[in-house]
């Protein structure tokens, strides 16, 4: 089955502790990105990778790290957790956005005390 | 202004009627449009993309007018299953051609019985 898996989906931690949000794709999709959705902002892009080894910012990249050193692995690394990255987390991965279809992973809901 | 304008809602109709959202955006250099639908704590999915002549899909018809910078969703026979929030999102190509897919914040419907 076609998918994109997030894990884990539902995460508890305390401020300053290091924690990554995996995300794997299994349709061989060159392009993948993180969201974040917060109510009344929607969702906003953190960062994003054209292929392996290529990753770039988006709209809010502060706090948050990213790598992709194969092609259907992006993980999400918060390297000191703040309170404010409370939210809810999306992977999504595409054959390229020229195409317009992004399939989203089914989310990881972060709460940072 | 937002890159993406959506009125966020709720829509509250009762089943059977016709309800219609519309979207606008500010960049003219947008080339390519869709129509996403988030469930409640679900992950966004692609609904359909919006064509320059328009499109229809089922109960569901989608119009582009480049010239206003809008795009609209109107959906008829509304059912229960009907209810959710709905994504628009715009492809832009900024520099360098990449692509950008920005998500408005939602326009969310509630279906009546």
């Amino acid at each position: 089955e076609a998918q994109v898996t997030q894990n884990p989906r539902y995460l508890i931690t305390v401020t300053g502790k290091k924690l990554t949000v995996t995300c794997s794709q299994n349709m061989n999709h060159e392009y993948m990105s993180w969201y974040r959705q917060d109510p009344g902002l929607g969702l906003r892009q953190i960062y994003y990778s054209m292929n392996v080894e290529v990753t770039d910012k988006g709209d809010v990249p502060e706090g948050y790290k990213v790598s992709r050193k194969e092609k259907r692995n992006f993980p999400l690394i918060l390297e000191s957790p703040s309170p404010n990255q409370t939210s809810l987390y999306f992977c999504a991965s595409s054959f390229g956005l020229s195409a317009g279809e992004l399939f989203f992973g089914e989310g990881s809901r972060l709460t940072v005390l | 202004r937002k890159e993406v304008e959506q009125d966020p809602g709720p829509f509250n109709v009762p089943e059977g009627a016709t309800v219609a959202f519309n979207c606008t955006y500010s960049n003219s250099a947008s080339q390519s449009f869709f129509w996403y639908r988030q469930d409640c704590r679900k992950e966004p999915k692609l609904l359909m993309s919006v064509y320059s002549s328009g499109n229809e899909d089922g109960r569901f018809t989608a119009q582009l007018n480049r010239a206003s910078q809008y795009i609209s969703l109107l959906i008829r026979d509304s059912k229960l299953s009907d209810s959710a929030t709905y994504l628009c999102v715009v492809n832009h190509y900024g520099s360098g051609n990449t692509g950008k897919l920005i998500f408005g914040q939602g326009t969310t419907l509630q279906v009546k019985p």
